[in-house]
């Protein structure tokens, strides 16, 4: 049961340009969402987050927005960075079950020179 | 650097054995996570421990076991293991209980456990 689904497993883009990494989920109890950046031989590593209450977070060149009614969230990455290059993966979790966090399947970012 | 170490780096046994990974947690930290990604898929919660205390249960397997230590390092005991065992395992650790704000986890390298 994937409760949390990224439907590109790999995208491409040019350095310097935006980089839209997109997430959905099923479970509306869901009120956190995370993401999370992952490179070869190395364990996830926090990128940024959103509450349900907001439906924008921004940090530095990336940009995290929360549609509620469409249970899809998608990562924005503005300019677009060869070291941006990595796996990506979003991840939720519900307030009344706090200690459970699902995790998507990964989306594959390769930004080219 | 996490902080986070998992030991061993990499593992190879046979079906039917038993292996144990160990996770020491940032210094500080009370949670530890444990999460298995098999070839292609997410992370899949395993389970999730505070101060040495079972929190949350996730699809873990009867096969599979853990505890968190007083000095809070963590153990996952994987038993009766199976082809279809054979996966990245990563322990997380966070220094809060609850995800209200659901801080972020700090992911250890993994282990890579090899059924053969």
């Amino acid at each position: 049961d994937q409760q949390v689904k990224q439907n590109s497993p790999s995208l491409s883009v040019q350095e310097g340009r935006i980089s839209i990494l997109n997430c959905d989920y099923t479970n509306s109890m869901f009120d956190y969402f995370l993401w999370y950046k992952k490179y070869p031989a190395e364990g996830p590593t926090f990128l940024i987050s959103i509450s349900s209450i907001k439906d924008k977070n921004e940090d530095g060149r990336f940009t995290v927005f929360l549609n509620k009614s469409a249970k899809h969230l998608s990562l924005h990455i503005v300019p677009s960075q060869p070291g941006d290059s990595a796996v990506y993966f979003c991840a939720a979790s519900a307030e009344n079950n706090f200690n459970k966090f699902y995790f998507g399947s990964g989306t594959k970012l390769n930004v080219k020179p | 650097d996490s902080g986070v170490t998992q030991t061993p780096k990499h593992l190879i046994t046979a079906t039917g054995q038993r292996v144990t990974l160990r996770c020491s947690p940032r210094s500080g930290d009370l949670s530890v996570y444990w999460y298995q990604q098999s070839l292609d898929q997410g992370l899949q919660f395993l389970i999730h421990y505070y101060n040495g205390e079972e929190r949350a249960k996730g699809n873990i397997l009867e096969r599979f076991s853990a505890q968190q230590f007083p000095d809070l390092h963590s153990e996952l005991n994987l038993s009766s293991l199976e082809l279809g065992d054979s996966a990245l395992y990563f322990c997380a650790s966070s220094p809060r209980l609850d995800g209200l704000g659901s801080d972020e986890q700090f992911f250890g390298p993994g282990t890579r456990l090899t059924v053969l």
